[in-house]
């Protein structure tokens, strides 16, 4: 019954290493972003793909990728990690397009901690 | 400003009010948010305030708009220690990302 899913939930790794993080959504939703929330609690939209393609880019560097293989899924690559990608990372998605709200549904976030 | 702003504590008592203020960046956003974030949680709506209303009241939340000085407040009426979280107000820019200010803890004592 999961709107949006993430996976892994905790994920510790070493500096220099690469690694994935996935998401999933089964509301149907056509928009799916990632946000990144640091330490203090900021939260920075990273990305957002609209049916597959990418709409949005903010300043990150570009060790992060994005990948969406269809509509429902938007995974997140990370190369090279550093210290400083230690952080909790959201997956959410809407239905844009339409009137209304256009709400985000969150995932429950993955932490991700660089040693 | 750039930011989206809000206080970053607010202490409260359990059965009191609590007021939680934001400033938000751009007079165009159709939509303004209230999300609550409950330790180790993810993100959930709270409520939203159509740009054109001025005040939405749901339950014991109350959100109050304020076009003209780009304000907007969410107020908790009668807390509970279950209201302890970081509320965060967000806005919708130009596509379709969600602006974040940097939340507010709400801590509630019995």
């Amino acid at each position: 019954d999961t709107a949006v899913s993430q996976t892994p939930k905790y994920l510790v790794t070493q500096m220099g290493n690469d690694k994935s993080i996935k998401c999933e959504q089964n509301l149907g939703h056509d928009t799916m972003y990632w946000y990144k929330q640091d330490s203090k609690k900021f939260l920075k939209i990273m990305f957002s793909y609209n049916n597959k393609e990418l709409i949005i880019n903010e300043t990150v560097p570009n060790r992060f990728s994005p990948k969406s293989p269809d509509k429902a899924h938007l995974n997140l690559h990370i190369n090279s990690l550093e210290l400083g990608d230690s952080a909790v990372y959201f997956c959410a998605s809407s239905q844009v397009g339409q009137a209304g709200p256009n709400e985000q549904f969150f995932g429950p976030g993955t932490r991700l901690t660089v040693l | 400003g750039e930011d989206v702003e809000q206080s970053l504590f607010l202490s409260v008592r359990e059965g009191d009010s609590s007021v939680i203020n934001c400033t938000y960046t751009d007079s165009s956003s159709t939509y303004l948010y209230w999300y609550k974030q409950e330790p180790g949680a993810g993100l959930q709506l709270l409520t939203y305030i159509f740009s054109n209303m001025d005040m939405k009241q749901d339950q014991r939340l109350t959100v109050l708009l304020n076009k003209k000085d780009k304000h907007l407040s969410l107020r908790i009426a009668d807390t509970q220690t279950g209201d302890s979280a970081i509320y965060f107000c967000a806005e919708r820019q130009a596509g379709t990302a969600l602006i974040f200010g940097k939340g507010t803890t709400l801590s509630v004592s019995s």
